[in-house]
């Protein structure tokens, strides 16, 4: 069936550097991918998401990058601060309402 | 005040003893999905619903059950719980529209099966 794979399932950096997490998902027909940030003891929120006729989008420090050819999509966070760490997850979808796969999350930890 | 609401928030229950968590959002969202989510796993889709009377099965929908028969409310029902349904649940919103994808979660429940 469908999968979305994410890596690194862990991810420690610096306040200010940059992070990088990278998802890859095997149903073609995908054309929706958001990305989520839950803090501890909280719901998921959206931060980003992009649609297959796009490939990249940016707001303030988080950019996504999608490579429909390699069925890859990458979040970006620049300048990071220790606010910024929670627990990130991918997704793709093939259309609005339906089936929703989601990766398995990438624990973001970034020291002050 | 725009929100998906879900009840109860904590359970604890035994084995076989059927129970539902209900789902409740205000925001006339066509779109409502239960998820649940479990350590290293992630969020595991349920059961999702396009619009009222419409359900489809999600990833994990073996032991759940649910109905839609108004727009606002998406219940998750258990008619047989089993210990491997220990988790997180998630009930989650989404409105319809071409612009309109973002999914609005609940709270969660914690759920306990002994």
């Amino acid at each position: 069936g469908e999968n979305v794979e994410q890596h690194p399932s862990t991810l420690s950096v610096q306040e200010g550097d940059s992070a990088v997490i990278k998802c890859t998902y095997s149903d073609s027909a995908s054309n929706y991918f958001p990305w989520y940030k839950q803090e501890l003891g909280k719901r998921p929120q959206l931060i980003i998401d992009i649609r297959s006729n796009v490939g990249e989008k940016k707001d303030q420090r988080i950019a996504v990058t999608l490579n429909k050819t390699a069925k890859h999509f990458s979040l970006h966070i620049t300048e990071t601060q220790p606010e910024d760490s929670a627990v990130y997850f991918c997704a793709a979808s093939r259309n609005q309402g339906g089936k929703l796969i989601f990766g398995q999350g990438t624990e973001l930890s970034v020291k002050p | 005040e725009a929100q998906v609401t879900q009840n109860p928030r904590y359970l604890i229950t035994v084995t076989g003893k059927k129970l539902t968590v209900t789902c409740s959002q205000n925001m006339n969202h066509e779109y409502m999905s239960w998820y649940r989510q479990d350590p290293g796993l992630g969020l595991r889709q349920i059961y999702y619903s396009m619009n009222v009377e419409v359900t489809d099965k999600g990833d994990v929908p073996e032991g759940y059950k649910v109905s839609r028969k108004e727009k606002r409310n998406f219940p998750l029902i258990l008619e047989s719980p089993s210990p491997n349904q220990t988790s997180l649940y998630f009930c989650a919103s989404s409105p319809k529209g071409l612009d309109y994808y973002e999914q609005y979660f609940g709270p969660g429940t914690r759920l306990t099966v002994t």
